[in-house]
């Protein structure tokens, strides 16, 4: 069965902090994706990974960074965390034209 | 860069009525796909219908898409509280690269 997991459903940080997300599937997909989604606004795309070491900026990327070191993880980074990034962030990764997505990391920044 | 629009953001019904949504899109496409998000969760995939095709079933599910018009439609049919969810649409534009662009939702409540 397809897996996205996610390392914390819900995270309370404090402004001007290093926040990391995590992400990781189970599927050995090449592709995988950071979005995050806000009210009204739907889901907006971060960046997403092609491959190892590859990636590029989606729609919004201001104020985040990506890591994927390895195929089955990547990694969302908030370099200094403010504010306007408290949203819900969901990672996917695709499998034959479909995205399959994690349960959602609730994020809250003081 | 949202491509794909919903309507209505909500649609309120009884159990046992049908829920219909509607989905417009901007460019041409390779396919378009349906989602549901129970409140608070991630995505799941529901049905995807490629450019060539018309109409798609699934269980309760039927989907239609009109190129010419650049929309699609989601049909629940018999709906019941548990279909209670938004409701996503995301095409896939022709020479993208595996990047999905999702529309706003619809909010669906069915009613027991």
């Amino acid at each position: 069965d397809v897996k996205v997991t996610q390392s914390s459903r819900y995270l309370v940080k404090r402004t001007g902090e290093k926040v990391f997300l995590e992400c990781v599937q189970d599927m050995d997909h090449e592709n995988m994706f950071w979005y995050r989604q806000d009210p009204g606004l739907g889901l907006r795309l971060i960046y997403f990974s092609y491959d190892v070491k590859m990636k590029e900026k989606g729609d919004i990327p201001e104020g985040y960074s990506v890591s994927r070191e390895k195929k089955e993880r990547f990694s969302l980074i908030l370099e200094s965390a403010s504010t306007n990034q408290t949203s819900m962030y969901l990672c996917a990764s695709t499998g034959l034209e479909t995205q399959y997505f994690g349960p959602g990391t609730r994020l809250l920044v003081l | 860069s949202q491509q794909g629009e919903e309507d209505p953001q909500a649609l309120s019904i009884q159990e046992g009525e049908n829920a219909t949504m509607n989905c417009s899109y901007k460019t041409s496409i390779n396919n378009l796909q349906w989602y549901r998000q129970n409140s608070g969760r991630g995505l799941v995939h529901l049905i995807l219908i490629r450019s060539n095709e018309r109409e798609k079933h699934s269980g309760r599910l039927r989907v239609t898409l009109d190129t010419s018009k650049k929309s699609s439609s989601l049909l629940i049919t018999a709906s019941r509280a548990a279909d209670t969810a938004s409701y996503f649409c995301a095409t896939d534009p022709q020479g993208g690269s595996e990047k999905l662009v999702f529309g706003k939702g619809t909010k669906l409540t069915v009613n027991p």
